[in-house]
């Protein structure tokens, strides 16, 4: 069955601080990889990684794909307030692009 | 931006009856979904739909669910004999391109079954 698991569930950290979240799977016929952020509502798209090893990066966000491991971390530097969200990993799988969700990161960025 | 759009953002009706989730996805998308997420859940994958029929769906979406691609712009995801678990946020999602473009999500339906 296919799988994709974060971790960790939630973390509270202040701002300034660096934080990585982590994505790993077990998805497939596996296409890509994609990060979301979900504030109240709908998911924005942050980084979608199809290549091992290629960090993508805007801003005080990047983050890079293992397709060897099977798992993909999300790194966000000097924290803000604002970066305080759920950050879902989704996998996409085979021919019809379906996504397949983690439960997702809760962030908590005290100030 | 451009940018999908969901109506009504919230939805309350009576078990047993119909609803019609409407979507008006990015207009040169070519591609469209259902997903749906029930409170403290994951976001769970419903349909996907590709030049006019279904290119996939789950086990969720079943005879009671259908989809439609009315005209040239709106997209519906018609719910019959609402129940209970019917409770939930379902969020379209439309990508331009098969394999190389991201999915970008409307701001969702939340619906309550009474």
């Amino acid at each position: 069955e296919d799988k994709v698991v974060q971790s960790p569930l939630s973390l509270v950290v202040h701002e300034g601080d660096t934080v990585t979240l982590n994505c790993s799977y077990e998805v497939t016929n596996f296409r890509s990889l994609l990060w979301y952020k979900q504030e109240k509502k709908a998911p924005t798209f942050l980084f979608m990684l199809t290549s091992s090893g290629i960090e993508k990066k805007s801003g005080r966000l990047s983050s890079i794909l293992d397709k060897k491991e099977l798992f993909s971390i999300l790194n966000i530097t000097a924290t803000q307030t604002g970066d305080s969200a759920v950050y879902l990993c989704a996998v996409v799988r085979g021919a019809t692009n379906k996504l397949i969700f983690g439960t997702g990161t809760l962030l908590a960025v005290q100030p | 931006e451009p940018e999908v759009t969901q109506t009504p953002s919230h939805q309350v009706t009576q078990m047993g009856q119909e609803v019609i989730l409407r979507c008006v996805p990015i207009s040169n998308h070519l591609y469209f979904y259902w997903y749906r997420q029930i409170l403290g859940q994951k976001v769970e994958f419903l349909v996907s739909f590709y030049n006019n029929e279904i290119s996939e769906k789950s086990e969720i979406f079943d005879d009671q669910f259908s989809v439609e691609r009315p005209d040239g712009s709106n997209f519906t995801l018609k719910i019959r004999s609402t129940k209970l678990e019917d409770s939930a946020m379902y969020f379209c999602a439309s990508s331009g391109d098969y394999s190389n473009q991201p999915q970008h999500f409307g701001d969702g339906t939340r619906l309550s079954i009474l």
